[in-house]
């Protein structure tokens, strides 16, 4: 069974450029959710992806943008980029149906915006 | 708002000690609450957690208390070890989403 994997592991961006991150779901797992953590700060939920459609949106504006493939993996695109979008971006994917409630996370994505 | 609130901020216990992580709630809507470890560089890790039908469930060193009228609930470490050094979030699910708290940083002194 392999886990949660996310690429790619630090980017740097200057503002106003777009950026594309990547995460494939751990072995089993049909949902796909990603988090905005601010250094500091706990996760806060961009949205969720569940059989390739949105499945619940936070508080974040239309710029964040996602897809989710067959093979249940995603992407993240953030356009214009912001400097408060420097952040650790992470994938946590789960199972929509199953017996148990948990969301395994990957390692995250370090994104700087300068 | 910040659905869930955590506290204390930064907690330094010694080695063997016992460490308590405190969070507190305002929607009963939420229905399950885990607790994660975070270390420097990684994701979170699922360390535990509980459905708000339980008062108290156990896994080794880690315990979850869960008060419901009270909507708060407490991360116990027991025998803390210096390997337990990290950050733990508390965490809550509404519908699709998980609100997390603002974390704890815990120090074990050996």
């Amino acid at each position: 069974e392999t886990g949660v994997t996310q690429s790619p592991t630090h980017l740097i961006k200057t503002r106003g450029q777009q950026v594309t991150l990547r995460c494939s779901s751990q072995s089993g797992h049909n949902t796909v959710s990603w988090y905005q953590q601010a250094l500091g700060q706990g996760p806060q939920f961009i949205f969720q992806y569940y059989r390739e459609e949105e499945n619940g949106r936070g508080n974040f504006p239309p710029r964040f943008s996602g897809l989710q493939f067959p093979n249940y993996s995603s992407e993240l695109n953030v356009n214009a980029l912001e400097l408060d979008d420097s952040a650790l971006y992470l994938c946590a994917s789960s199972l929509i149906g199953g017996a148990g409630n948990e969301q395994f996370f990957g390692p995250g994505t370090r994104l700087t915006v300068l | 708002q910040q659905q869930v609130k955590q506290s204390p901020q930064s907690l330094i216990v010694q080695k063997g000690g016992i460490s308590i992580i405190n969070c507190a709630y305002e929607n009963t809507a939420f229905d399950y609450f885990p607790w994660y470890q975070q270390f420097p560089g990684k994701g979170p890790a699922l360390l535990i957690a509980i459905r708000p039908d339980v008062s108290e469930k156990k896994e080794g060193r880690f315990t979850i208390s869960f008060n419901k009228s009270a909507k708060q609930f407490s991360l116990h470490i027991m025998d803390s070890q210096p390997g337990d050094s990290a950050t733990y979030f508390c965490a809550a699910r509404g519908g699709n989403q998980f609100y997390f708290g603002t974390g704890t940083s815990l120090t074990v002194i050996p």
